[in-house]
């Protein structure tokens, strides 16, 4: 059974500091690994995947992810905080292309300006 | 093109009444999930469509969640006897379903459920 858990649920960074979300996951097989952001009152969306190849991945708005096998981990970071970055972030992970995904808690990023 | 789209946003009903979700995915996209997500937490799977069937309904929490998909497209979730701790909002998602690694769930905005 796979598992994802999101340390923190809130986070608070100032406004251009590093954002850091924290997952870690478990998986009886190679995972497929993605980080989703959720607005208030919109629906998730797809920040950035891991499926093969390289370990880091960069997604949209300046995020990137790493893998790390020997750890079962994938972070979410960026560099620069922006206010428009106040969301909730879902680390989530699936054991197969088009296979069903499991969540982590979620961890609410508040931006301080 | 239209995302995923959810209808009605927002339900509010009585324990114990009976309730349908709507879901109209991306055209064209072939695999449609149920999922459920609670206040305070991440979304749960419910139940996976690959075309009209149901390929895994391993989430869903008892036999008064069923939910299809008649055509391939259009997809409802339908919950009896409704009970308080239903109340949560219900997310539905598409993909191609290509078998391809690149696969993407597209999310909608979800509909919220409140039983009373």
């Amino acid at each position: 059974a796979q598992s994802v858990t999101q340390l923190g649920s809130h986070v608070s960074v100032s406004e251009g500091a590093l954002v850091l979300l924290r997952c870690n996951y478990s998986s009886s097989v190679p995972p497929y690994l993605f980080w989703y952001v959720q607005y208030p009152n919109q629906g998730l969306q797809l920040l950035l995947k891991y499926t093969t190849g390289a370990t880091l991945v960069k997604g949209i708005n300046g995020f990137e992810a790493e893998f790390k096998k020997s750890e079962t981990s994938f972070h979410l970071t960026k560099p620069s905080a922006h206010m428009s970055d106040a969301a909730e972030y879902f680390c989530a992970v699936s054991e197969a292309a088009g296979n069903k995904l499991t969540f982590g808690g979620g961890t609410r990023v508040l931006v301080k300006p | 093109g239209a995302g995923v789209s959810q209808t009605p946003s927002n339900k509010v009903t009585e324990k114990g009444k009976y309730v349908e979700l709507r879901c109209d995915p991306i055209s064209g996209h072939t695999a449609l999930y149920w999922y459920r997500q609670s206040l305070g937490q991440g979304p749960e799977f419910l139940i996976y469509f690959q075309g009209t069937g149901a390929a895994d309904d391993s989430g869903l929490p008892n036999d008064r969640f069923f939910a299809v998909r008649p055509e391939g497209s259009v997809s409802t979730l339908k919950i009896q006897r409704t009970e308080r701790g239903d109340s949560a909002v219900y997310l539905c998602a598409s993909s191609r379903f290509t078998s391809s690694s690149t696969d993407t769930q597209y999310f909608g905005p979800g509909t919220r459920l409140t039983v009373l």
